[in-house]
C-alpha cells in the first residue's frame, strides 16, 4: 500500500502562471516532507521542506502548504519557469520510519510550455 | 563542498561480471544511502549506513553487496546480476539523526545489465 501518493502523474502550465503539484499521504506518524525536482539521467535535487509543526513553508518563488488534517501537502511554484519542467517527488519521513528512510510518491512531471 | 559523487556515470556488464560502483561525498553526512530507481517510478531504497554501520538492508538479493570503507565512502558491488537489475542505482547522504532528514543525492550511475 502506498503510504505517500501523488494523483497527478503530468501536470502542463503556462509559463508565468502558477504551478501547484499535489501530494497525500496515509501515515499519521510522519512528520517531515520534502520535495525533490529530477531531470532526467540525474539524481533528485532538494527543493525545499516543511516540518509537522509548520502549515507553510517558503524559498523565492517555491513554497509549500501542509494540512496535516487532510494529510495533504502541496508545492505551488509561482512564477513558473519553462527551467522548472521536470519530475517531482514529494517524500516523507517521520518516527514511523526505520532508521532515516525516506518514502517517495510516485512523481509528477511538470511541463511549463514557453 | 555540497556535492554527491558517483562513479562510473554509465555501466554495462554481462551477468557473469563483478563490478562495483562508488559514491563519495565531503559533506561530513554520517548517513550513506543506496536506491535504485526505474524508469517512470521512484527511487527505492536499498541500504542504509549510518556511522558506516549497515543500519537498513531492505531485503535486497545478496547479488547486491554493500560497502562503506569509511565515512565519506560508499560501494557497492555487483556480482551475477540479471537483467531485470538494469536501473539508475542513486547515492545519497545527510545527517543520521533527527527527523530533520534532507539526502543530498548523487546524479547516479546507469546500469545495463545484458
Amino acid at each position: 500500500d502506498q503510504q505517500v501518493k501523488q494523483n497527478s502523474p503530468s501536470l502542463s502550465v503556462q509559463e508565468g502562471r502558477i504551478s501547484i503539484l499535489n501530494c497525500d499521504y496515509t501515515n499519521s506518524m510522519f512528520d517531515y516532507f520534502l520535495w525533490y525536482k529530477k531531470y532526467p539521467a540525474e539524481g533528485p535535487t532538494f527543493l525545499i521542506s516543511i516540518s509537522s509543526i509548520k502549515d507553510k513553508n517558503e524559498d523565492g518563488r517555491f513554497t509549500v502548504f501542509l494540512n496535516k488534517s487532510a494529510k495533504h501537502l502541496s508545492l505551488h511554484i509561482v512564477p513558473s519557469q519553462p527551467g522548472d519542467s521536470a519530475v517531482y517527488f514529494c517524500a516523507a519521513s517521520g518516527d514511523g520510519n526505520a532508521g532515516n528512510m525516506l518514502t517517495f510518491g510516485g512523481g509528477t512531471r511538470l511541463m511549463v510550455k514557453p | 563542498d555540497t556535492e554527491v559523487t558517483q562513479t562510473p556515470k554509465h555501466l554495462v556488464m554481462g551477468m557473469t561480471n563483478k563490478k562495483s560502483l562508488k559514491c563519495e561525498q565531503h559533506m561530513g553526512h554520517r548517513a550513506m544511502y543506496w536506491y535504485k530507481q526505474k524508469a517512470k517510478k521512484p527511487p527505492e531504497l536499498m541500504f542504509v549506513y549510518s556511522y558506516e554501520k549497515l543500519s537498513i538492508n531492505e531485503s535486497v538479493p545478496s547479488r547486491f553487496s554493500p560497502e562503506c570503507p569509511n565515512s565519506s565512502l560508499l560501494n557497492l558491488h555487483l556480482h551475477a546480476l540479471q537483467p531485470e537489475d538494469s536501473a539508475l542505482y542513486l547515492c545519497a547522504s545527510s545527517h543520521p539523526s533527527g527527523s530533520v532528514n534532507e539526502q543530498f543525492f548523487g546524479p547516479g550511475t546507469r546500469l545495463t545489465v545484458l
